[in-house]
C-alpha cells in the first residue's frame, strides 16, 4: 500500500519569503506527527495531531510555525518569513494511534538562501 | 540535556566487521523502538522492544532491551555496506523522542 507521501522534496526559497510543506498520511491513519532535522542530528519534535487537532504544538520554535490538518488526512506546515536557521529536513509521520508505531516520508529538504 | 543518549555518534567499519550501538537513559521506558534511515529518506522501524531483558533477532540484528529497561543495544554481525545509514532510537515518553542517532558506514 501507499506509504506516507510529503512534497516537494526540495525546497529552495530566499530569507523572508513563506513556504507550505504538505504531508499525506498512510490512510486511516489518525495520527500525524511533524520533525525537523538538521544535518547530522536527531529528529526534533514539532508538532502531533490526532484528528485535526493539535493537542501537542510544544515543539514548534516560533511563532512563524503553525501546522494544519483537514478531513483527518493531509497536513501543511507553515513556516512564515523563513530564516536560514530553518533550513533542514521535514519530517512528516503518522501513525494507527497516538505514540504507537511511526511510519516516516521521505521528508522535504527546505534550503532558505 | 538529552532523554535517550545513543553511542558511539559515529562509526566507521569494514564490511565483515561486527558492531554494537547503544541507547541509554537515566529513565524507565514501557517500550523502545530503533529505526534506521538512509540518506535522502525517512527513518523505517526495525524493532520494538518492550520487556525488560527481552532480545529480538532482525537476520543479522539483535536488539536488546535493558534488564531495567532503561538501555538498549543494537548489534550487527559481519557489517554490510547496504547497512550503512543513520541508526536511531526512540521511546514515546509523552512523545516521541530519539536520541542523536549513531551514523554508521560500513566500507566495502
Amino acid at each position: 500500500g501507499a506509504g506516507v507521501s510529503q512534497s516537494p522534496s526540495n525546497k529552495v526559497t530566499e530569507k523572508g519569503k513563506d513556504v507550505e510543506l504538505r504531508c499525506d498520511p498512510i490512510s486511516g491513519h489518525t495520527a500525524l506527527y511533524w520533525y525537523r532535522q538538521s544535518l547530522g542530528q536527531g529528529l526534533e519534535f514539532l508538532i502531533y495531531f490526532q484528528g485535526n487537532s493539535a493537542p501537542d504544538k510544544s515543539g514548534l520554535p516560533s511563532d512563524r510555525f503553525s501546522a494544519e490538518r483537514t478531513g483527518g488526512s493531509v497536513s501543511t506546515l507553515t513556516i512564515q518569513r523563513t530564516q536560514q536557521e530553518d533550513s533542514a529536513v521535514y519530517l512528516c509521520a503518522s501513525s494507527l494511534g497516538s505514540w504507537v508505531e511511526q511510519y516516516f516520508g521521505p521528508g522535504t529538504r527546505l534550503t532558505v538562501t | 540535556t538529552q532523554l535517550l543518549e545513543q553511542s558511539p555518534q559515529f562509526l566507521s567499519i569494514q564490511e565483515g566487521e561486527n558492531l554494537t550501538v547503544y541507547c541509554n537513559s537515566s529513565s524507565v521506558f514501557s517500550s523502545l523502538q530503533w529505526y534506521r534511515q538512509e540518506p535522502g529518506e525517512g527513518p523505517v522501524l526495525l524493532v520494538t522492544v518492550v520487556t525488560g531483558g527481552e532480545v529480538k533477532k532482525l537476520k543479522r540484528l539483535t536488539f536488546q532491551f535493558g534488564d531495567a529497561r532503561k538501555d538498549s543495544s543494537l548489534h550487527i554481525t559481519a557489517a554490510q555496506p547496504g547497512d550503512t545509514g543513520l541508526y536511531l532510537c526512540g521511546t514515546s515518553y509523552g512523545k516521541l523522542t530519539f536520541g542523536q542517532g549513531t551514523i554508521l558506514t560500513v566500507h566495502p
